[in-house]
């Protein structure tokens, strides 16, 4: 079965600072979908930045991107200039492939942004 | 495009009394999800829906849980009895239904069973 560790329960990072949060997921599959998504304070679930296995280059969403080591089965999320906007849980998620479309999700990373 | 939209928001209820929790998918979306987020287990999948039809329902805790989707644009989550550890946010979720396609959150559905 398809698993998805996220192994930083917090984090925080100084406003205008990077930070990278580190996803590792567990698949016998070759081609699927890794996601990120926030959830704020207000519990929101947002898309951050989605990823397809079969692209070599890492997906980037302004001042959002991955670095995805396929072969490491690692998907870690880089957010730059970091923004007291940017305080949320953070999810980690892995679409199971081949037509049942089950998203899997990490147990999330805390994020404080400090001023 | 109006999004995912969950009712009631939020939901105080006493041990054994039925609850319904109801959703409404974006339209156009052929697959919905029922997740529930508890401190303790965090996001789980209970439900997931395809043109109507329950697909996978082997998230759906026990007997007191069930869901439908009558029409393309309405689905329900009934707890009967409700239990205090039934207690957490309720998230109704819709995507498009192809591969790879992303899934799009409602604002939830806070359950407080006392």
């Amino acid at each position: 079965a398809q698993t998805v560790t996220q192994s930083q329960p917090e984090m925080s990072v100084q406003e205008a600072e990077t930070v990278t949060l580190s996803c590792t997921y567990d698949t016998s599959e070759n081609n699927y979908y890794l996601f990120w998504y926030k959830q704020p304070p207000s519990r929101q679930m947002i898309l951050v930045i989605r990823q397809e296995a079969y692209k070599q280059q890492n997906a980037t969403e302004n001042r959002f991107s991955v670095n995805f080591q396929k072969a490491a089965k690692s998907f870690s999320l880089k957010i730059s200039d970091s923004q007291l906007g940017d305080t949320a849980m953070y999810f980690c998620a892995f679409m199971k492939p081949r037509g049942t479309y089950k998203y899997i999700f990490g147990t999330g990373t805390r994020l404080k942004v400090l001023a | 495009d109006a999004g995912v939209i969950q009712s009631p928001r939020h939901e105080v209820t006493e041990m054994g009394q039925e609850v319904t929790l109801r959703c409404k998918p974006i339209s156009g979306h052929n697959s919905l999800f029922w997740y529930r987020q508890t401190m303790m287990r965090g996001l789980e999948l209970l439900i997931y829906f395809n043109n109507n039809v329950p697909i996978d329902d082997s998230g759906m805790p026990e007997d007191r849980f069930s869901a439908k989707m009558p029409n393309a644009s309405f689905s329900t989550l009934k707890i009967q009895p409700s239990e205090p550890r039934d207690s957490a946010v309720y998230f109704c979720a819709s995507s498009p239904g192809r591969y790879g396609n992303t899934i799009y959150f409602g604002e939830g559905s806070w359950l407080t069973v006392v």
